[in-house]
């Protein structure tokens, strides 16, 4: 298995484009997550998704979007980026909900707005 | 739902035990703990988790406290691949997954 994996890597973009980040996941993996890390800082969560068809926001959605059309990807989609979104992104799934089910994160994609 | 507090960094020599503490005064009985740590900005790895039984696997070691409002991940012979930030982290549900600041791990020769 490959687990989680992130397309691109690094990213650069100007104010006011727009990008997909790209995630996909091959565990058969209900539950997928899109966090942030700012530098030195912990991870915060953006979305999530339960499953096809089923997403919703985290703790800071604002300025994202999300959807869910297959059990496998995730994408999340920057409209209008803005320098307060320069960080980290990573994905992750986990089979289920639940307080005993462990996240697989992804190698996460570093993105820069100028 | 619970916060946790953790130290900043911590040094630990090579092949020696690490012990990182944590504390989570304000846990529910619901919630489990858990350990990930991030090594150079790559993503999480999950590491260890429980609820109030202390539990062993491959990689570390956790003990928690009877009262639940600390645990010790314990790495028994720590490597210079080992350097890396830990969180730990209470959770009782997949959306209330918080992350802090984390403990940054340095072993040193």
């Amino acid at each position: 298995n490959a687990g989680v994996t992130q397309t691109p890597k690094f990213r650069i973009l100007k104010i006011g484009q727009s990008m997909t980040l790209q995630c996909t996941q091959d565990m058969n993996h209900n539950y997928m997550y899109w966090y942030r890390q700012d530098p030195g800082m912990g991870l915060k969560l953006i979305y999530y998704s339960v499953g096809a068809g089923i997403t919703d926001k985290g703790e800071v959605p604002n300025g994202y979007n999300v959807s869910r059309s297959t059990t496998e990807d995730f994408p999340l989609r920057l409209e209008l980026a803005a320098p307060s979104q320069t960080s980290v992104y990573f994905c992750a799934s986990s089979y289920e909900g639940g307080p005993t089910s462990e996240q697989y994160f992804g190698p996460g994609t570093r993105l820069t707005v100028t | 739902d619970a916060k946790t507090t953790q130290p900043p960094s911590m040094d630990c020599a090579e092949g020696r035990a690490a012990n990182l503490p944590c504390n989570h005064s304000t846990i529910s009985g619901n919630e489990y703990v858990y350990w990930y740590r991030q090594i150079h900005s790559q993503g999480p790895q999950y590491i260890i988790h429980g609820l109030k039984n202390n539990e062993t696997n491959e990689m570390a070691s956790l003990i928690i406290t009877e009262d639940r409002k600390s645990s010790t991940l314990i790495l028994p012979h720590a490597t210079l691949r080992d350097t890396a930030v830990y969180y730990c982290i209470v959770k009782a549900n997949f959306n209330k997954f918080y992350f802090g600041s984390g403990t940054k791990l340095n072993v040193k020769p």
